[in-house]
């Protein structure tokens, strides 16, 4: 059964530092996200990507974030200058987005540990 | 904010059937009600979607009804398994999942 990919499944850095978590979507699917999760909290909506441009953003995904789609299989989340607070479970989810199949598949997740 | 109201937690023993209520009074036209199973530090995992009626797959059942103004969610006699968070989601093609707090299940032998 295909299903989403993400690398790392753990990132430590440091406060400041650039990370770039990556995940491999479904291959048909035409639509991607990414959402995180601190710990004990709700999963939150940060982004949708569509046709190579990003159709929807929460007010968490401000500056310090990007997605990129650099070829035809990876998508991925850049975190400019991270902060105490970006140490959550990153998830990654794609979905056909055509009729009725357009559930959203999520990947196990990147644990995000800034120190 | 969440769409879709939830009971907070339940409460089961093995092998009994466990039924999941969740309420969204405003559904709108193009709203697919989902959903979804986590356990612990991974990922959502999508059970069953539907529109209205019935919809039935190996692992649940989802009962809708003619408003689409609830729906229930039913897992046939559960296992310890089952013990983890199960979230009642609307959406509509490529947009964003609400997750509100979703129901705490813990089932015990």
């Amino acid at each position: 059964e295909p299903e989403v990919t993400q690398t790392p499944s753990h990132q430590v850095t440091q406060m400041g530092q650039e990370v770039i978590l990556r995940c491999v979507p479904i291959s048909n699917h035409l639509y991607f996200y990414w959402y995180r999760q601190i710990l004990g909290q709700k999963v939150e909506f940060l982004v949708s990507f569509y046709n190579n441009e990003i159709s929807e953003k929460s007010e968490i995904f401000d500056d310090q974030f990007s997605v990129e789609r650099p070829d035809g299989s990876n998508f991925t989340l850049k975190i400019r200058s991270t902060k105490l607070e970006d140490s959550a479970m990153y998830f990654c989810a794609s979905s056909e987005g055509q009729g009725t199949g357009h559930e959203q598949y999520f990947g196990p997740g990147t644990r995000l540990t800034v120190t | 904010l969440a769409k879709t109201t939830q009971p907070i937690s339940m409460d089961s023993y093995e092998g009994q059937e466990v039924n999941i209520t969740c309420s969204h009074n405003n559904i709108a036209t193009n709203d697919y009600i989902t959903w979804y199973q986590q356990f612990p530090s991974q990922g959502p995992r999508f059970i069953i979607q539907g529109y209205k009626t019935k919809v039935t797959n190996e692992v649940a059942s989802l009962f809708i009804p003619a408003d689409r103004k609830s729906s229930t969610l039913s897992l046939p006699r559960v296992s310890l398994s089952d013990t983890a968070v199960y979230y009642c989601l609307l959406n509509q093609a490529g947009t964003a999942l609400i997750f509100g707090k979703g129901t705490t299940l813990s089932v015990s032998s």
